[in-house]
């Protein structure tokens, strides 16, 4: 069955250190999707990042990069230099199926929340 | 640019009322889903509908009715509201692509109180 799950309800950060939040992943399927999303305080969802199952390169956007591990169904998002702007709740998320399904479920995990000192 | 479109955003209600709650998009995308985020925690999949016309549960679809009206509108229908249904409810959309993210794309949410 699909699965997210996300261990780390919290996280505290020095600003302009490197944080590595953790997702896990189950699926029988060979196709796949994977994301992440911020959400800051109040309270939209911001898209980050994405990572097909069959991307041979890891994805990066910016300071965001997602480390992807097939093979230990693990796929962690890394912020390089952390800013205070940061500060959000952070979701996994994996979409089970070929992305040009549109019948595809989509599922969040729990979410960790990060916080940056300043 | 609207994007998605939620309705209404704040709504209290009694124990046993009833309500629907509003979506419409207006990126022509076939696909259309319905969260719950209680306080704290991630998002749950409520129901989720691949085109106009057709619906599929979710993770948590007791005490919900949906309806894809057209490919632009996605209701939420709770028939006989419970405080545990208490929450903030988000509407999203995606495009089916099959080499790009195809990423969904949120409404601003609707919180929900049930008295």
């Amino acid at each position: 069955a699909q699965k997210i799950t996300q261990t780390q309800p919290g996280m505290f950060v020095q600003e302009k250190e490197a944080v590595t939040l953790d997702c896990t992943y189950d699926t029988s399927d060979p196709s796949y999707g994977l994301f992440w999303y911020k959400q800051p305080s109040s309270g939209e969802m911001i898209f980050l990042i994405y990572q097909g199952s069959y991307d041979q390169q890891n994805a990066t956007e910016g300071r965001y990069s997602l480390n992807f591990q097939k093979a230990r169904k693990s796929a962690n998002l890394v912020i390089s230099a952390s800013q205070l702007g940061d500060s959000a709740m952070y979701f996994c998320a994996m979409r089970e199926g070929p992305g040009y399904s549109s019948a595809s479920k989509i599922i969040f995990g729990s979410g960790t929340r990060l916080s940056i000192r300043p | 640019n609207a994007g998605v479109t939620q309705t209404p955003k704040f709504q209290v209600l009694k124990t046993g009322q009833s309500m629907t709650l509003q979506c419409a998009q207006d990126m022509n995308h076939n696909s259309m889903y319905w969260y719950r985020q209680d306080p704290g925690m991630g998002l749950r999949l409520i129901y989720y509908s691949a085109s106009e016309g057709t619906t599929d549960k979710g993770e948590v679809p007791n005490g919900y009715n949906v309806s894809r009206l057209n490919k632009r509108e996605f209701s939420l229908r709770l028939e006989s509201a419970a405080p545990s249904q208490t929450s903030v409810y988000f509407c999203a959309s995606r495009e089916r692509v099959s080499r790009t993210t195809g990423e969904l794309f949120f409404g601003e949410g609707s919180r929900l109180t049930v008295l």
